[in-house]
């Protein structure tokens, strides 16, 4: 079963920030907190993970909280191409990823 | 870098048929890859792991003489879903890692189409 709580839909404005957040308040020291998206009938892609720092890459941030049990991922610009579901998943090491039901991220024009 | 490959993109075929599906990473050797089932509206379920040269693990539920798994080299992996059926219609995403991340990194997908 999925270990993480995602709202299941936002909306953003094209051009702001996107803020999606996560609760996975049973993880455990040694797990990883990813984040993937599906944009439809495609395949998903990796976006971020991080473990107990802040992460930035090119695509987007990572803010995860001090005790770890919960983490926003930022779009700072979102644009029309970033509506797609959004999958924030722990995982340690060999473990499977298990996807739920993800947040469906609307970016309106 | 980090990029997976699936062949076809889509198939249409018979019921009773077989039909073989390939993942290749194209720029990492992957030491473990992955096949998942997406059916409509729903989210992805994971059907078997495979290392290179091994035998592929199945998840429950998931009959292992009807997914065919094969993982010969570090660069690809195929299925092959034998007899297959109107109920087996559905999205089949292959992911792939390697090297020092645990990162998976996935493919476009497969949509079979069983009539």
């Amino acid at each position: 079963d999925a270990k993480t709580t995602q709202p299941p839909s936002m909306d953003c404005a094209e051009g702001r920030a996107a803020n999606l957040p996560c609760n996975h308040s049973t993880i455990s020291g040694n797990e990883y907190v990813y984040w993937y998206r599906q944009i439809h009938s495609q395949g998903p892609q990796y976006i971020i993970h991080g473990l107990k720092n802040n992460e930035t890459n090119e695509m987007a941030s990572l803010i995860i909280t001090e005790d770890r049990k919960s983490s926003t991922l930022i779009l700072p610009h979102a644009t029309l191409r970033d509506t797609a579901v959004y999958y924030c998943i722990v995982l340690q090491g060999a473990q499977k990823l298990v996807f739920g039901q993800g947040t469906r991220l609307t970016i309106n024009p | 870098g980090a990029v997976v490959s699936q062949h076809p993109s889509w198939v249409i075929c018979k019921s009773g048929t077989s039909v073989k599906i390939e993942c290749r990473s194209l720029d990492f050797q992957a030491t473990t890859m992955f096949w998942y089932r997406q059916f409509p509206k729903q989210s992805l379920m994971l059907m078997a792991t495979s290392n290179e040269g091994s035998k592929a693990t199945y998840e429950q539920g998931v009959e292992k003489d009807k997914f065919l798994i094969n993982h010969a080299s570090l660069t690809l992996s195929t299925l092959t879903v034998t007899s297959a059926h109107p109920e087996d219609s559905s999205f089949y995403i292959c992911s792939a890692k390697g090297g020092t991340t645990d990162t998976q990194y996935f493919g476009p997908g497969t949509r079979l189409t069983v009539l």
